[in-house]
């Protein structure tokens, strides 16, 4: 049972332009969001997170959007730049006493010049 | 200020063989998790250590053990091993608490094949 998931695995974007990725989760008890970028041989690098007590959270050309609702995030990058062209993982921590995170499958980020 | 480095970067091991890979946390992070993620899967939680002692631990069998040493370093060893144990394994380490919130800090990984 997928408790984070990105439903698209790719993306393709003009240079630019907004980049939109999503996810969604289906445990009520994350408390906290968290978005990391992958580039092919290289580990995790992290970007961007957001309490659930918050519904945005912005860092430059990144900012996140919680909609608790919804149990729905999404990861706006503007402007695009063909650097940031990589996967994106969405991640979800549950409580205090948790410590490990709970990854999605990720989506693939094409940036084109 | 150093990285998260894991080594070796690549291995190639037999069926039942045992495996011990390596990290060695970012300078003044305690805390050091291990990941597995499989092809076209997000990494997922083995387990983490915090003062030499395990306090969390994923979906894995026991098999899957670790080490955290006096310096922060950390062993992870798989026993027993079989073919779905190919995957690249990642350590993480961050400050007590504030990973889930700010961020682990990833290596760039072990990618382990088991044929």
């Amino acid at each position: 049972d997928q408790q984070v998931k990105q439903n698209s695995p790719s993306l393709s974007v003009q240079e630019g332009r907004i980049s939109i990725l999503n996810c969604d989760y289906t445990n009520s008890m994350f408390d906290y969001f968290l978005w990391y970028k992958k580039y092919p041989a290289e580990g995790p690098t992290f970007l961007i997170s957001i309490s659930s007590i918050k519904d945005k959270n912005e860092d430059g050309r990144f900012t996140v959007f919680l909609n608790k609702s919804a149990k729905h995030l999404s990861l706006h990058i503007v402007p695009s730049q063909p650097g940031d062209s990589a996967v994106y993982f969405c991640a979800a921590s549950a409580g205090a006493g948790s410590y490990q995170l709970t990854f999605g499958k990720g989506t693939k980020l094409s940036v084109i010049p | 200020e150093t990285g998260v480095t894991q080594s070796p970067t690549h291995l190639i091991k037999t069926r039942g063989q045992q495996v011990t890979l390596r990290c060695s946390s970012q300078s003044g992070h305690n805390t050091v998790s291990w990941y597995q993620q499989a092809l076209g899967q997000g990494p997922q939680f083995i387990f983490q250590y915090y003062r030499e002692e395990e306090n969390g631990r994923g979906n894995f069998p026991p098999r899957f053990s670790g080490l955290q040493f006096p310096n922060y370093s950390s062993e992870l060893n798989v026993n027993a091993l079989e073919l779905d144990d190919s995957a690249l394994y990642l350590c993480a380490s961050s400050q007590t608490g504030l990973g889930r919130k700010t961020g682990y800090t990833f290596g760039s990984g072990t990618r382990l094949t088991v044929v």
